[in-house]
């Protein structure tokens, strides 16, 4: 399996700063049809998760341009421009590239 | 809108069995493949298992594979979940989830399984 590991944010974050947060994977999640497998999702407390990112950079319908997603093949970062009391949650990266595994969750707590 | 309703979690013993279901809505269900993804108690997401949007091909994580079996109804937009063999760490929150190529872009709220005698 491949396996994810998040890094921790600095928490809390004060409102309207910037925080990034970290997943490294243990394989190349770069395809040979030049897309990188790699999605980031938001559950805020009590709620589902949402689906934030795919394929590293695109952002899904309707989330805020403030989210933003890079990397390479085996280290991405999600980051979250002015952070607002609606990113309060945990946040995720999971790879599509196999049978999919969930990184640990980072938590997002503001100050 | 999309809608994902769960049912059917509950108080289970262990070895007994336990059939989830998803009724799904807002969409054309057997355009998208569907998924499981299960969240124990103040824990993170698991990937469980998924199918095609046909039911032609399922995909199961080993610690299920053999116990649980995935399958839909497209004619009634309904996918399904049956759990054989429930043991103590099956006890999680399970979500179903809509499923296009690159993500799971739509999730049910859950439903809870606990597993314990």
């Amino acid at each position: 399996d491949i396996v994810m590991t998040q890094g921790a944010l600095p928490n809390p974050v004060p409102s309207g700063e910037s925080a990034s947060i970290t997943c490294q994977s243990s394989k190349s999640l770069l395809h040979s049809n030049g897309k990188t497998y790699l999605n980031w999702y938001l559950q805020r407390p009590g709620q589902s998760p949402q689906l934030l990112i795919y394929w590293m950079s695109t952002r899904a319908s309707g989330v805020s341009d403030r989210f933003s997603g890079s990397g390479s093949g085996t280290d991405f970062t999600l980051k979250i421009s002015s952070v607002e009391a609606e990113d309060v949650g945990v946040y995720y990266c999971q790879q599509f590239l196999e049978y999919p595994t969930f990184g640990g969750g980072t938590k997002l707590e503001l100050k | 809108e999309v809608q994902l309703v769960e049912s059917g979690g509950g108080l289970v013993q262990p070895g007994r069995s336990m059939k989830l279901s998803c009724a799904a809505s807002g969409f054309t269900f057997n355009n998208y493949d569907m998924a499981w993804v299960c969240q124990a108690p103040k824990k993170g997401l698991e990937w469980v298992a998924t199918i095609s949007y046909d039911g032609s091909s399922t995909y199961y994580r080993d610690s299920v594979k053999g116990r649980f079996t995935i399958s839909r109804d497209n004619a009634k937009s309904t996918l399904y979940l049956q759990m054989d063999s429930l043991r103590s760490e099956d006890t999680a929150t399970y979500y179903c989830a809509r499923h296009p190529y690159y993500g799971y872009n739509s999730w049910g709220q859950g439903t809870l399984v606990t597993v314990s005698s």
